[in-house]
């Protein structure tokens, strides 16, 4: 069975910094691009980031450029995300999603999610 | 940056309907590099359609997907009570992918 299990949400101050962690099984982790995708409450899906299979790429939506960094660790069989100088704006539940390829993909496994709320 | 944009906002139908959402893009999208994903509360999104009209696995027969270019339907041929959802379109065809706002599909 395919699992995609998030981890590492919280509650963070403006300005501060976490990191979230995508576990997978039950698939060829390494052979399928990886991406970030985030829902604030009560609105609709926002794709964050996105992960070359080997790890040598990335890309980022604009909206977290130099502050979001994507990673991987093919041995581990997971995907993580620094998420630094966080806002307000970036609550939100974070799903990591299995990408059909790196340039133009759909989303075909996801994980449940992991809530972000950034709050003073 | 493509813009999607999912009509109606809400659908209010009862089980054994046909529903019908639409989702228009304010560009073509390449190659009809359109998904289509169910979301029901508090669960993650569940991939419907890709490529416009190909059902993934798993999916039944009463989701199809139609539409190129700029404008794409999604159909429920019978609502059972398991489809009342939210339900989203994606294009994958140009970077960065979108979204559209989401689809509720209600019971009357």
């Amino acid at each position: 069975e395919v699992q995609l299990l998030e981890s590492g949400g919280g509650l963070v101050q403006p300005g501060g910094s976490l990191r979230l962690s995508c576990a997978a099984s039950g698939f060829t982790f390494s052979s399928y691009a990886m991406s970030w995708v985030r829902q604030a409450p009560g609105k609709g899906l926002e794709w964050v980031s996105i992960i070359t299979m080997s790890g040598g790429s990335t890309y980022y939506a604009d909206s977290v450029k130099g502050r979001f960094t994507i990673s991987r660790d093919n041995s581990k069989n997971t995907l993580y995300l620094q998420m630094n100088s966080l806002r307000a704006e970036d609550t939100a539940v974070y799903y990591c999603a299995a990408r059909s390829g790196y340039s133009y993909g759909y989303f075909f496994y996801w994980g449940q999610g992991t809530l972000v709320t950034v709050s003073s | 940056e493509i813009v999607l944009t999912q009509s109606p906002g809400t659908l209010s139908l009862s089980p054994g309907d046909r529903a019908t959402l639409s989702c228009r893009a304010s560009q073509s999208v390449s190659s009809s590099y359109l998904a289509w994903y169910q979301q029901n509360p508090g669960q993650a999104p569940r991939l419907l359609i890709y490529g416009a009209s190909s059902r993934a696995t798993g999916i039944p027969d009463r989701f199809s997907g139609s539409g190129s270019g700029t404008d794409f339907t999604l159909t429920i041929s019978r609502l059972e009570p398991e489809d009342f959802a939210v339900y989203y379109c994606q294009q994958y065809g140009s970077s960065p992918n979108t979204f559209g706002q989401g689809t509720k599909v209600e019971i009357k």
